[in-house]
C-alpha cells in the first residue's frame, strides 16, 4: 500500500518558474527520499533527507522535512523543460529491509 | 556495470504463461529490491535480498510470485500462471545499504513492462 499522498497530483508551470511538491506520510521514518521518473523509465534518486534533518539542498533542489507534521516538500527552482517528469517521495522506516514506501507521485509539466 | 540492468525491457505474456524477469544490480551492492508499479501509481515493494538471503518477501502478492538471487548478484523474479492483474512495470533496485547501516539512495533499473493478454 502507498505510504501517503502527494499534492498536487499534477502541476503545470512555465520554464523559469519554481515548482513545489508536497508529500505526507503516515508512520515514523528513518529518512525520506525523492525520486524522479521520466515516462516509461526507471526512477532516479534525487535527494535523501534524514529524520534529524530539517532542510537539504542539492543544486536547484531544496527539500524540507517536518517530522511533527509527517510532511516533506520538494522545491525545484528555475525549472527547465527537462524537469518534466513524475516526482515521488519515498519513506524508509528502517529495519532489516529498509524498504521504501512510495507516495502516489506528482506529474510535473514544464512548458517553454 | 554502471547501473542496474533489467531484461527483458518489455514482455507480453498470454494469461497462464510463466515469465522470468532478470535484474543485474550494481557490482558490490549487497541490497537488492523488487518493486511493482501499476499504471499511474507509485512503486510498491515486493521483496528484498541481502546478498543471497531473501530477508523480506512480505510484498509478494501471491504464491505465484517467486524471487531468487542464488549467488548474491543477479536476481530473477518469476511469475507463474500469469493473470491480467499482474500487468505492471517491475522495477529492480540495488543499494549499498546494509541492515542497520548508513542509508543510501537506491539505484533503479529501467524496469520490465509486463503485459498479460
Amino acid at each position: 500500500s502507498q505510504q501517503g499522498e502527494e499534492d498536487p497530483q499534477a502541476l503545470s508551470i512555465q520554464e523559469g518558474e519554481n515548482a513545489t511538491m508536497n508529500c505526507s506520510y503516515k508512520t515514523s521514518i528513518n529518512n525520506l527520499q525523492w525520486y524522479r521518473q521520466n515516462s516509461g523509465r526507471g526512477l532516479v534518486h534525487l535527494i535523501l533527507i534524514r529524520s534529524n534533518e530539517r532542510e537539504k539542498h542539492s543544486g536547484r533542489l531544496r527539500v524540507t522535512l517536518d517530522t511533527s507534521k509527517k510532511s516533506s516538500s520538494l522545491l525545484i527552482t528555475a525549472s527547465r523543460a527537462a524537469d518534466t517528469a513524475s516526482y515521488f517521495c519515498a519513506t524508509d522506516s528502517g529495519g532489516t529491509a529498509s524498504k521504501l514506501t512510495f507516495g502516489t507521485g506528482t506529474r510535473l509539466q514544464v512548458t517553454l | 556495470g554502471a547501473g542496474v540492468s533489467q531484461s527483458p525491457r518489455y514482455k507480453v505474456a498470454k494469461r497462464g504463461q510463466d515469465v522470468a524477469l532478470r535484474c543485474d544490480p550494481i557490482s558490490g551492492h549487497v541490497s537488492l529490491f523488487w518493486y511493482q508499479q501499476a499504471l499511474g501509481q507509485g512503486p510498491e515493494f515486493l521483496t528484498y535480498f541481502q546478498n543471497e538471503a531473501q530477508l523480506d518477501k512480505s510484498g509478494l502478492p501471491s504464491d505465484r510470485f517467486f524471487a531468487e538471487r542464488p549467488e548474491g548478484s543477479v536476481s530473477t523474479l518469476k511469475i507463474q500462471r500469469t493473470q491480467q492483474e499482474d500487468s505492471a512495470v517491475y522495477l529492480c533496485a540495488s543499494s549499498l545499504r546494509l541492515a542497520g547501516g548508513k542509508s543510501y539512495g537506491y539505484t533503479f533499473g529501467s524496469g520490465t513492462r509486463l503485459t498479460v493478454v
